[in-house]
């Protein structure tokens, strides 16, 4: 039983298109959040949500927008895809509260052609 | 500005032999270091961390040193199994930014016979 799921694992897309990327996590955390991995293997937070609450966003353009429906499901939604949004999009928890390790999905490899 | 740094990206090191991944950080606000185990198309899958407080935790073969003053940290893994091949990424967090993690670039650890 998967801790954190995501949906779709490969996404292939052209540009212009808007695209949703789901996340699910059974673990009872409280806390979720995005993570891109660029070309470069570079893991960077995008968004971060507390019981459905926005408490981090990395500067990342507004086309991305996470939408989180209940503390379980963290979902991003990218509208007019870029060739530059081609990457893995990782989702994760964690129960929150202090020093506390972050639980990862398999990862959603985007492909903007 | 990459807070958290490997310098090494890839390490190859005998079966039975130990393998050690180091990682330096430059913000001292971080007080929480995790290091990752990532094998290829999954997501980051949490293998041990040590707080601030601390200057060694260990769980069965791993052993991760902190030195706060060098603002260094090095995970020992002994014996290396060839299950260890992987990228380990070192990660960093700081009190109050929700679990926020910083990742370094990673090392791509082969683990020979």
């Amino acid at each position: 039983d998967t801790a954190v799921s995501q949906t779709p694992k490969y996404l292939v897309t052209q540009m212009g298109n808007d695209k949703s990327i789901k996340c699910e996590q059974n673990l009872g955390h409280d806390t979720m959040y995005w993570y891109k991995q660029d070309s470069k293997k570079f893991l960077k937070i995008m968004f971060s949500y507390n019981n459905k609450e926005l408490i981090i966003n990395e500067t990342v353009p507004n086309r991305f927008s996470p939408k989180s429906p209940d503390k379980a499901h963290l979902n991003l939604h990218i509208n007019s895809l870029e060739l530059g949004d081609s990457a893995v999009y990782f989702c994760a928890s964690t129960v929150g509260g202090l020093n506390t390790e972050a639980f990862f999905g398999q990862g959603t490899r985007l492909t903007v052609v | 500005d990459q807070q958290v740094k490997q310098n090494s990206p890839s390490l190859s090191v005998q079966e039975g032999r130990i393998s050690i991944l180091n990682c330096d950080y430059t913000n001292s606000m971080f007080d929480y270091f995790l290091w990752y185990k990532k094998y290829p198309a999954e997501g980051p899958t949490f293998l041990i961390s040590i707080s601030s407080i601390k200057d060694k935790n260990e769980d069965g073969r791993f052993t991760v040193f902190l030195n706060k003053s060098a603002k260094h940290l090095s995970l020992h893994i002994v014996p290396s199994q060839p299950g260890d091949s992987a990228v380990y990424f070192c990660a960093a967090s700081a009190t109050g930014t929700a679990s926020k993690l910083t990742f370094g670039t990673g090392t791509r650890l082969q683990v020979t016979l």
